[in-house]
C-alpha cells in the first residue's frame, strides 16, 4: 500500500489559516486522498476527500499537487476547537469494493489563543 | 440520531477474563469496522463486516473474535484477555462503498480497555 508522511506536530495562532503538508510520492492512480481528524478523547471525522482537482467543503480545503505525490489541507481560520491530531489517508478504490483506512500517526495541530 | 455507539465506555479486565463490545450503528450502512489505537501507532484495523452475516480479517485479527449478526450491529469479543489488548478500540461504519463510491467512514467515540 502506499504511504504517507506527515509533520509529527504543527503549530499555528488562532484566526489565522493553517497548512497541513502531506507526501504521498508512491500514490496510485486509482488512490483517493482522504484526510480525517481526531480531538481528544473522540473518534475520527471525516474531514475531506479528492483525487487531482482541488476540493472545498465547510470545514476545509484540499489542494493537490499536480503530480499528486502531495497534498496540503487547508483550515483558512483556525479556532481553538480545530486543535486535533489530523490524518492524511491513501484509500484504494477498486470495484470490489476496498473500504480499508490505513492510519499512521499523523500532525497534531496546536492552536495557540 | 445517534451515529455510531460504542458500549461500555470503559472497562477494566483481569487477563485471562473475556468480554464482548458492542457497536451500534443507526444509518443503515452497510460497511462495519473495528480498529485498536495504540499510542504512538494510530488506528490499526482488526476486523470489518462487509454486510448482515459477513466477517472480514483486518491488519491485526489475532485475539479478537467479531459477528455482525444483525445489519446494526457488530460485535468484538475478546475470548481470553491479555496485557497486549490494552487499548482504546474504535468502532466505525460507512455506506455501501461500489464502485468509486468514497462514502466517509464514521467513527464512535472510543472504549477505553485495560487488562491487568
Amino acid at each position: 500500500d502506499a504511504k504517507t508522511t506527515q509533520p509529527n506536530s504543527m503549530e499555528s495562532n488562532e484566526e489565522e489559516p493553517v497548512h497541513l503538508p502531506c507526501n504521498h510520492s508512491t500514490i496510485s492512480g486509482t488512490d483517493y486522498i482522504h484526510w480525517y481528524r481526531q480531538l481528544p478523547s473522540q473518534g475520527p471525522e471525516y474531514v475531506i476527500h479528492g483525487l487531482t482537482s482541488n476540493v472545498n467543503n465547510r470545514m476545509a480545503s484540499l489542494a493537490i499537487a499536480e503530480d499528486r505525490k502531495s497534498s496540503t489541507l487547508i483550515l483558512h481560520r483556525a479556532t481553538l476547537r480545530d486543535a486535533a491530531v489530523y490524518y492524511c489517508i491513501l484509500r484504494a478504490i477498486s470495484n470490489f469494493g476496498n473500504e480499508k483506512l490505513t492510519f499512521g500517526t499523523g500532525t497534531r495541530l496546536t492552536i495557540i489563543p | 440520531n445517534a451515529g455510531v455507539t460504542q458500549t461500555p465506555k470503559f472497562r477494566v479486565l483481569k487477563t485471562g477474563q473475556s468480554m464482548t463490545l458492542l457497536c451500534a450503528q443507526d444509518m443503515n450502512h452497510e460497511y462495519m469496522y473495528w480498529y485498536r489505537q495504540d499510542p504512538g501507532m494510530g488506528l490499526r484495523l482488526i476486523h470489518y463486516s462487509v454486510g448482515e452475516g459477513t466477517t472480514a480479517k483486518g491488519e491485526v485479527p489475532d485475539g479478537y473474535n467479531v459477528s455482525r449478526l444483525k445489519k446494526q450491529n457488530f460485535l468484538l469479543g475478546l475470548e481470553s484477555a491479555a496485557p497486549s489488548q490494552t487499548s482504546v478500540y474504535f468502532c466505525a461504519s460507512s455506506y455501501s462503498p461500489t464502485g468509486i463510491n468514497n462514502q466517509p467512514q464514521h467513527f464512535g467515540d472510543g472504549t477505553r480497555l485495560s487488562i491487568l
